[in-house]
């Protein structure tokens, strides 16, 4: 089936650092999307792709579509405390199609 | 209301009784998930629903779990003959039109005592 690999699965940083973390997939999708999940939340839609190779960006993060339609990266630039949390990936095949995530990457920053 | 509204938000049950959840999407989004979130885990896909189609049930885990939508609006989750296996927080969100970003609901903390 459709399986999403994310990492890291954890990280911990200096406030102030830039982080990337990826999602790569045997399958090939047509949407990635980028959540953030606070505890006792649910989780927050960050930035959404549609098109292979599209870059986009909100704020402080990036996020690829990569070439392949097979992987996403995500970066936040000069992390600060409020980005502490767990991100995850997702990524959907077709409208057809539910939204498959990865395993979440925790974020810890030491200020 | 703008967002997902999911209810209730805590739900404690005893092993055996049947519980329903209830979802309220974002007015005119046409597709409806409800995801599983086991405490330090990530998201189980239950079901989808998307418009008129038959919805995607192949995240069911048992024949005791089913849900329901009408039309574009309401959807609910049933819980036959709960077990403590089954607490979790359980998640909704919905999106305007296939393939699009979804949207999440605060989701349902259930507990089975």
């Amino acid at each position: 089936g459709q399986q999403l690999n994310q990492s890291p699965q954890s990280m911990f940083i200096q406030e102030g650092e830039d982080v990337s973390m990826n999602c790569t997939s045997s399958s090939i999708f047509n949407t990635w999307l980028w959540y953030k999940q606070d505890p006792g939340e649910g989780p927050v839609l960050l930035i959404a792709l549609y098109k292979a190779g599209e870059l986009t960006s909100n704020g402080r993060l990036t996020a690829q579509f990569g070439i392949t339609r097979k992987d996403s990266f995500l970066n936040i630039s000069a992390s600060i405390p409020s980005d502490v949390g767990i991100y995850f990936c997702a990524g959907q095949l077709g409208g057809a199609q539910k939204l498959v995530f990865g395993q979440g990457t925790r974020l810890t920053i030491n200020p | 209301g703008a967002g997902v509204s999911q209810s209730p938000s805590n739900k404690v049950t005893e092993k055996g009784k049947d519980v329903e959840l209830r979802c309220d999407p974002i007015s005119g989004h046409t597709a409806l998930y409800w995801y599983r979130q086991r405490l330090g885990q990530g998201l189980e896909f239950l079901i989808y629903f998307q418009g008129n189609s038959a919805p995607d049930k192949s995240g069911l885990p048992s024949d005791r779990f089913s849900a329901e939508r009408t039309g574009e609006s309401v959807s609910t989750l049933t819980i036959q003959r709960t077990q403590q296996e089954d607490s979790a927080v359980y998640l909704c969100a919905s999106s305007w039109a296939p393939g699009q970003g979804a949207f999440f609901g605060q989701g349902t903390r259930l507990t089975v005592v």
